[in-house]
């Protein structure tokens, strides 16, 4: 079956550092990718996607790459603020198939930055 | 616009009870998905419903259920309540199934005790 995995955690940065969180999968065909943002006592948002290959994904300074070859989706941002503070998940979603429609999500990555 | 809404956004429950959540999708969406998310996890998948019609459904046990209604709204009805139903309940709503366009309500916390 499909399945996400995301680095492990926390992960805790100075202002202005540099973010990488990596993200793996695993499914058949070509899925899309998504980053969901969890911020404290809310539910989720849609912070980027790409739908195929060579894909970038861009949204209030982060990025993410779709890379088949190596079957990731790393999600970085250049310079980070403290109101960057929340829980990623990285997630996928199969075009086909029985998994049609179901996103499949990674176990979360929270990221804490101080001033 | 609205976006997705869901209630209630707290409640607790006694284990062996019945709780009912419910979900409002965005004016226009068809489609409805329920997660479960466990403290520290990351959401599963419960069911997908598209015009009233279930689509898809995760490795949940019978006592998971749920239906969606002429407005597109949907109700998640969880019976026999354990410990381990403590969690996170999204809904999100999409125009379409098996779309990418997704988009979540704040969630209901359903506390068992």
């Amino acid at each position: 079956g499909n399945s996400v995995t995301q680095m492990e955690g926390p992960v805790t940065l100075s202002e202005e550092a540099f973010l990488t969180i990596n993200c793996t999968y695993t499914a058949t065909g070509y899925p899309s990718l998504f980053w969901y943002v969890q911020y404290p006592g809310e539910g989720l948002q849609l912070l980027l996607k790409a739908t195929k290959a060579d894909d970038k994904g861009s949204n209030k300074g982060f990025e993410a790459t779709y890379r088949k070859e190596t079957t990731s989706f790393h999600l970085e941002k250049g310079s980070v603020q403290v109101s960057d503070s929340a829980v990623y998940f990285c997630a996928l979603i199969q075009a086909g198939g029985t998994s049609y429609g179901k996103l499949t999500f990674g176990q979360g990555t929270i990221l804490t930055v101080h001033p | 616009d609205a976006g997705v809404t869901q209630s209630p956004t707290h409640l607790i429950k006694t284990r062996g009870q019945h709780v009912t959540l419910r979900c409002s999708p965005i004016s226009g969406h068809k489609s409805v998905s329920w997660y479960q998310q466990v403290l520290g996890q990351g959401p599963q998948f419960i069911f997908q419903y598209y015009e009233k019609e279930e689509r898809g459904r995760g490795n949940f046990p019978d006592r998971f259920s749920a239906r969606q209604f002429p407005n597109y709204s949907s109700e998640l009805n969880v019976n026999a309540l354990l410990l381990g139903d403590s969690a996170l309940y999204l809904c999100a709503s999409s125009p379409i199934t098996g779309g990418i366009g997704y988009t979540f309500g704040s969630g209901t916390r359903l506390t068992v005790v």
